[in-house]
């Protein structure tokens, strides 16, 4: 069964520094990929998801992640913070034959910005 | 194109109650399927249905169930609730079932069990 870890549920960065999320996925099948945003009192937006397409996907709001097979690992980046990045972020799975529709989600990581 | 809409937006109910939830996808999606989010157990997928049917259910007991109509719209029922069933649903619709088409999430319905 696949599964995803995402390492920190809690991340703090100063405005205008470097975001890194982690997340490490388990699945016994090539995954699907996605990372999804969170504000609070809101449903789940698609940042970017990973098909298999290209390693290094670039996804909404100045975010990425880079798919590495030999770590298992998909984390979300983006070069510089804005205060409206601030939210919870969520990695996400999904075995090829299930589609997007049927994912796994990791506990979440909350972001803060600090001005 | 008006998001995925869910009512109500916040509903509390006695254990041993039964509830309904309601889902209007997005125009054009065929795809709803439904998640529940709770702090401890986090987002666990419930069920998928497409063009009235059931494609895929999530690990939850029988009590937990649903329906699509016609027109896409979807509803989840949940009966004889527990405490345990606090927690907000959401529900997501995408164009179609499969890799290439993601979830786009309302707001959720958050249910409170007392």
């Amino acid at each position: 069964a696949q599964s995803v870890t995402q390492l920190g549920s809690h991340v703090s960065v100063s405005e205008g520094a470097l975001v890194l999320l982690r997340c490490n996925y388990s699945s016994s099948v090539p995954p699907y990929l996605f990372w999804y945003v969170q504000y609070p009192n809101q449903g789940l937006q698609l940042l970017l998801k990973y098909t298999s397409a290209a390693t290094l996907v670039k996804g909404i709001n100045g975010f990425e992640a880079e798919f590495k097979k030999s770590e298992t690992s998909f984390h979300l980046t983006k070069p510089s913070a804005h205060m409206s990045d601030a939210a919870e972020y969520f990695c996400a799975v999904s075995d090829h034959g299930q589609g997007a529709q049927k994912l796994v989600f990791g506990q979440g990581t909350r972001l803060t910005i600090n001005p | 194109k008006a998001g995925v809409t869910q009512t109500p937006r916040y509903l509390i109910k006695t254990r041993g109650q039964q509830v309904t939830l309601s889902c209007s996808p997005i125009s054009g999606h065929r795809s709803v399927s439904w998640y529940q989010q709770t702090p401890g157990q986090g987002l666990q997928f419930l069920f998928e249905y497409f063009s009235e049917t059931q494609r895929n259910k999530g690990n939850f007991p029988g009590r937990f169930s649903g329906r699509q109509f016609s027109n896409s719209r979807s509803e989840m029922n949940v009966s004889t609730l527990e405490l345990g069933d606090s927690a907000l649903y959401l529900c997501a619709s995408s164009t179609v079932t499969g890799w290439n088409s993601p979830l786009h999430f309302g707001n959720g319905t958050r249910l409170t069990v007392t």
